[in-house]
């Protein structure tokens, strides 16, 4: 059964530094979501990575996968107020067509503070 | 609007009742997913539609939950003989099916909060 994991589960960031937080999981996946959840919102998509070694950016916040790792990580430089919020990582228990159904993380409660 | 949506966004009921929650995904998503999500936690899978046909029910769907998506359009979630422990967000994504090497995006709704006092 594919087990997910992130770690911390709560952040406090002072505003301006840079924080990392960690996702590993324990079966093989070549992909893994990043979402991010507002309090009592739904959930947005950040990033999709689909390989081994992919890194994306967006803004404030990078994401990179090491599959043979089995870890992803999410990067956030020079924390502003506005990043407050849970993140959660996810990978499909599929593959190709299979991909559907998605296993998420207990997620990371971020809370920046001046 | 062409995101997810559902309705209603939140429901408060007594023990024992039946509750009924409606998802109406992205017009051309052919897939439809439900999970369910308690506070502190990520959602968990509890089932999902290609078209009409409910492909999979996590074994969290227990006999008192169905769901239906008679035209592949719109689907209901229904509850019935609700206990407190069904308090929860109730989430509903769509997709398209993947093509070969492509990945799978699910778009969420922004869920029905149940409270089962």
């Amino acid at each position: 059964e594919l087990k997910v994991e992130q770690n911390p589960l709560f952040l406090s960031m002072q505003e301006g530094k840079n924080y990392t937080i960690y996702c590993n999981y324990s079966t093989t996946s070549d992909r893994l979501y990043w979402y991010r959840q507002d309090p009592g919102k739904s959930l947005e998509s950040l990033f999709v990575l689909l390989s081994n070694g992919a890194v994306k950016q967006e803004g404030r916040l990078m994401a990179s996968l090491d599959t043979k790792a089995r870890l992803s990580t999410l990067h956030i430089t020079a924390a502003v107020h506005d990043l407050s919020a849970t993140y959660f990582c996810a990978l499909p228990r599929g593959f190709g067509s299979n991909d559907y159904k998605l296993s998420f993380g207990a997620g990371t409660t971020v809370t920046v503070r001046a | 609007d062409t995101g997810v949506s559902q309705d209603p966004r939140h429901k408060i009921t007594k023990r024992g009742q039946n509750v009924t929650f409606r998802c109406d995904p992205i017009s051309e998503h052919n897939r439809l997913y439900w999970y369910r999500q308690t506070l502190g936690q990520g959602p968990e899978f509890l089932t999902y539609f290609q078209n009409e046909a409910q492909l999979e029910k996590s074994r969290l769907l227990s006999d008192r939950f169905s769901a239906e998506r008679p035209k592949g359009s719109f689907s209901t979630l229904e509850i019935q003989r609700t206990e407190q422990g069904d308090s929860a967000m109730y989430l509903c994504a769509s997709s398209l099916t993947p093509r070969v090497g492509s990945y799978n995006e699910q778009f969420f709704g922004p869920g029905t909060r149940l409270t089962v006092l």
